[in-house]
């Protein structure tokens, strides 16, 4: 089967600072990977997604790596606000198959 | 981005009786749909999978005269639990599959929150 994780369970940052959450996957047929943001009482909110032909994307203050070789992602937010503190999720899947999410990052920025 | 809809986000609802929870898309179509449940400070547990005209598909461990999918259409899924009870109560989230995107985009609806007294 395929497992994803987090190396942090949680990660704190100063205000301003860039965030770098990661995640590891095992299945090497993964073609899909989805970051998301839940924030306390709230369903995850989709921040970006890569597919396998890519290496990274870049959204509005966040980028996702993608590291095949390793079978690693990150997620990278830069100028971490307080209203960035939530829980991070990242998932994985290959081809239509459901996604398999990580335990998940909790974040929390400073002011 | 696309919206998905989820009603009641808290409802509360006495042992023995059934609750039903309703996730829409509501900008897109979605022949696939997905019910899990989360535990406090733990991640997403997939119950089910929501075909759209055909059964749903649970995950092994979960009761499907328990936990009743309806997917009637292509924008709509029902979640029934029946004869619920307080160990029910939990915090239950669905997501659609974007199919018009080209690939496997899932977004997720604001969760429900059910409480069995």
């Amino acid at each position: 089967g395929e497992s994803v994780g987090l190396h942090l369970p949680t990660l704190s940052v100063q205000e301003g600072d860039n965030s770098i959450i990661n995640c590891a996957y095992s299945n090497s047929a993964s073609d899909y990977f989805i970051w998301y943001k839940q924030e306390s009482g709230k369903g995850p909110q989709f921040i970006i997604d890569i597919r396998s032909n890519m290496d990274k994307r870049q959204g509005q203050r966040v980028t996702v790596l993608l590291n095949k070789t390793v079978k690693h992602l990150s997620l990278q937010i830069a100028a971490t606000q307080p209203g960035d503190s939530a829980v991070y999720f990242c998932a994985a899947s290959s081809g239509y198959s459901t996604l398999t999410f990580g335990k998940g990052t909790m974040l929390l920025v400073s002011p | 981005g696309a919206v998905v809809s989820q009603h009641p986000s808290r409802v509360i609802c006495k042992s023995g009786t059934s609750v039903k929870i309703e996730c829409r898309s509501l900008d897109f179509q979605a022949t696939t749909m997905f019910w899990y449940r989360q535990f406090p400070k733990q991640s997403l547990m997939l119950m089910a999978t929501s075909n759209e005209g055909s059964k749903a598909t649970y995950e092994q461990g979960v009761e499907k005269d328990k936990f009743l999918i309806n997917h009637a259409s292509l924008t709509l899924s029902t979640l029934t639990v029946t004869s619920a009870h307080p160990e029910d109560s939990s915090f239950y989230i669905c997501s659609a599959r974007d199919e018009g995107y080209s690939g496997n985009t899932i977004y997720f609806g604001e969760g429900s929150w059910l409480t069995v007294v």
